[in-house]
């Protein structure tokens, strides 16, 4: 156990719904990112935060956003869901905010969009 | 479990042979490289990490190599058993934004 939760840990939705997914950090990590892995991506990173402000940007369409809680727990929200929005979404977190320590990653929610 | 189902590398050793799993990272800026290993349905699980200023470590049944002349991370594996059966990601640090860029992985398949 990475000591990192996400839930749900599978959510089925339809094309043009909104999904949020959670995520709580390991205790004491301020660093959490945000991972979506699809069958013929591998793992792209999203999004960074940093004691709740963002951090770092990575491959993140505009119709998803986050937000990293006060108590440190972030959510990830998918809307106007397409169908290849279908992966899986993995949180990770860390100490510090990336400089050279090692991420902690969730079991990942596994979005199906139908 | 749950497979990714990537269309990934694959590596296919005998039990008890030692694996040797390579990557090639993008920036030259990263300073700390990690490797991941993911089973099948789990998130990917920490194996071992390596700052730039060094060019090996190893921990148990583990030794990670860099090599920043080409670019080039391996991961080897001594004595590989079933239950390393897994994709192994490397993963790199550094830039502005210090935030965790992956590699494509590779899918190590220990025959019994």
């Amino acid at each position: 156990d990475s000591g990192v939760t996400q839930t749900p840990k599978h959510l089925i939705t339809a094309t043009g719904q909104r999904v949020t997914l959670r995520c709580s950090p390991r205790s004491g990590d301020l660093s959490v990112y945000w991972y979506q892995q699809s069958l013929d991506q591998g793992l792209q990173f999203l999004i960074q935060y940093y004691n709740g402000e963002e951090r770092a940007k990575g491959n993140i369409l505009e119709r998803f956003s986050a937000q990293q809680f006060p108590d440190l727990h972030s959510e990830l929200n998918l809307s106007s869901l397409e169908l290849g929005d279908s992966a899986l979404y993995f949180c990770a977190s860390s100490a510090l905010g990336g400089l050279g320590t090692e991420a902690f990653f969730g079991q990942g929610t596994r979005l199906t969009v139908v | 479990g749950e497979s990714v189902g990537l269309h990934l590398p694959t590596l296919s050793v005998q039990e008890g042979d030692n694996s040797i799993i390579n990557c090639a990272y993008s920036n030259s800026a990263s300073d700390y490289f990690i490797w991941y290993k993911q089973e099948s349905g789990k998130g990917p699980q920490f194996i071992i990490d390596i700052r730039s200023n060094m060019d090996k470590r190893q921990g148990q049944r583990v030794t990670v190599l860099l090599n920043k002349t080409v670019k080039h991370l391996s991961l080897q594996i001594a004595a590989t058993q079933p239950g390393d059966s897994a994709v192994y990601f490397c993963a790199e640090i550094g830039g502005s934004q210090g935030n965790l860029i992956f590699g494509k992985g590779t899918k190590l398949s220990v025959k019994p």
